[in-house]
């Protein structure tokens, strides 16, 4: 059973670089799942934020491109985000997401609250 | 970029109701769409994907359909348990969630 599970700081200064690593357990990540994060504003919707293949290809959502950078530890069998220059706006639970079996993201991590604030 | 609006954004149901919920997207994306269940707190679980098919382990009362831009996901008798807010998610290109329809019990 492929289970997901994300850890970084809670709480970012603005202006300052967002850090989220996801662990995954029960799979390897090198195998052949596609890895995404996904972010929701407190009380608000699913917003995606980019996603990376087995292969190392990414996708970004055009509006955070800009700031998003997503990368693989096959060694750790972990994926990270980090999301550079962070405002009030980027405060949101993030989870992380697998995919590989069907289309969709499943399974999914908790997901993590990052507040960012000074 | 794929905009999805799903319709209503919420609805209040009795226990037993048929439930409908639907969502449009900006341009065609054949059947790929993804129909996704958060309850509060929780992380989204994924119900239905490429429009139609059930994932494993999903009750049968779920259903969705639908291609090209409207797609319509049911719930045939609701149960007090389906409480939740729910969405569609396209991946013709990239990906795009819509707003979400949270629904309540009557």
């Amino acid at each position: 059973q492929v289970q997901l599970q994300e850890s970084g700081p809670g709480l970012v200064k603005p202006s300052e670089t967002l850090s989220l690593t996801c662990t995954v357990s029960g799979y390897s990540i090198s195998s052949g799942y596609y890895w995404g994060w996904i972010r929701q504003p407190p009380g608000k919707g699913l917003e995606w934020i980019g996603s990376i293949y087995h292969s190392g290809s990414t996708y970004y959502n055009p509006s955070l491109k800009s700031r998003v950078t997503i990368s693989v530890d096959t060694s750790k069998n972990q994926f990270s985000l980090k999301l550079s220059s962070v405002t009030a706006a980027d405060t949101a639970v993030y989870y992380c997401a697998g995919s590989g079996t069907t289309p969709g993201f499943d399974p999914w991590g908790q997901g993590t609250l990052v507040t960012v604030s000074s | 970029d794929i905009q999805m609006t799903q319709s209503p954004s919420s609805l209040s149901a009795s226990v037993g109701d048929r439930v409908t919920i639907t969502c449009q997207a900006s341009q065609d994306i054949s059947n790929y769409l993804n129909w996704y269940q958060q309850k509060p707190g929780k992380a989204p679980k994924l119900l239905i994907y490429d429009a139609s098919n059930l994932e494993t382990g999903v009750p049968s009362r779920f259903s969705g359909s639908g291609s090209g831009t409207d797609f319509t996901f049911t719930i045939s008798s609701l149960q007090p348990e389906d409480i939740a807010t729910y969405y569609c998610q396209q991946y013709d290109n990239l990906y795009t969630f819509g707003q979400g329809t949270k629904l309540e019990i009557k």
